[in-house]
């Protein structure tokens, strides 16, 4: 069946260092669209990124991340933290079938000095 | 433009009370989504909604929770009767078409004693 997989829970990176989300997914029916999905303190999801073209970067606020069908992934990067990146983050998938769209379980992003 | 707006924002009940949450959806939008949100378990999809009719009822959640979207521009979630577990944050999200980056709304946080 259909599912988006984000592998950690928590990530606490050091501010300046790289960071790195993984996002992998299932699918059986075609894929319309990826998200990552950025949720701050109190406040709602909002879109980060989002992307339906295999093999292309997208970026925003300085993260990216690129679309792999040959590998299921649609991991979220950023090469250098910075604290107010602390945040939840979720990926996210949309597609043709009955319920059609899948989070997966999130993952909260620690940023410390 | 409005976004998409949920009122209570907060809401505290006593066990076997029943509560309605209620949601407009951004003006045009045609998918709207309830979902539960806890740190365990991220976001659980309750009910999901295409240009009105109920496409999503939840699975496991549906025989105390409810959602009706009684025209284009308004819908509710009823929990009857409420039970402790329950206690979370209840997001409402629109999206103009299937397949597309969902807007969320503040949330309501209810508490269930």
């Amino acid at each position: 069946g259909d599912s988006v997989t984000q592998t950690e829970g928590l990530v606490t990176v050091t501010e300046g260092l790289p960071v790195k989300l993984n996002c992998t997914y299932q699918t059986t029916y075609l894929t319309i669209a990826f998200f990552w999905y950025v949720q701050y303190l109190n406040e709602a999801p909002q879109v980060l990124l989002k992307s339906s073209t295999d093999n292309k970067r997208t970026e925003h606020q300085g993260f990216h991340a690129t679309l792999h069908k040959s590998s299921s992934s649609f991991h979220l990067q950023k090469s250098s933290a910075q604290l107010s990146d602390s945040a939840l983050y979720y990926c996210a998938r949309s597609n043709t079938g009955y319920q059609n769209f899948y989070f997966g379980k999130g993952t909260s992003l620690t940023v410390i000095p | 433009d409005a976004g998409v707006t949920q009122t209570p924002r907060h809401e505290v009940a006593e066990k076997g009370q029943t509560i309605i949450l209620k949601c407009e959806p951004v003006s045009g939008h045609n998918d709207l989504f309830w979902y539960r949100q806890t740190k365990i378990q991220g976001l659980e999809l309750l009910s999901y909604f295409r240009s009105k009719s109920l496409m999503e009822d939840g699975g496991a959640f549906k025989d105390r929770f409810k959602a009706e979207m009684l025209n284009s521009s308004f819908s509710t979630l009823k929990i009857q009767p409420t039970e402790p577990k329950d206690s979370a944050v209840y997001l409402c999200a629109s999206s103009f078409r299937q397949g597309a980056e969902q807007f969320f709304g503040p949330g309501t946080r209810l508490t269930v004693l």
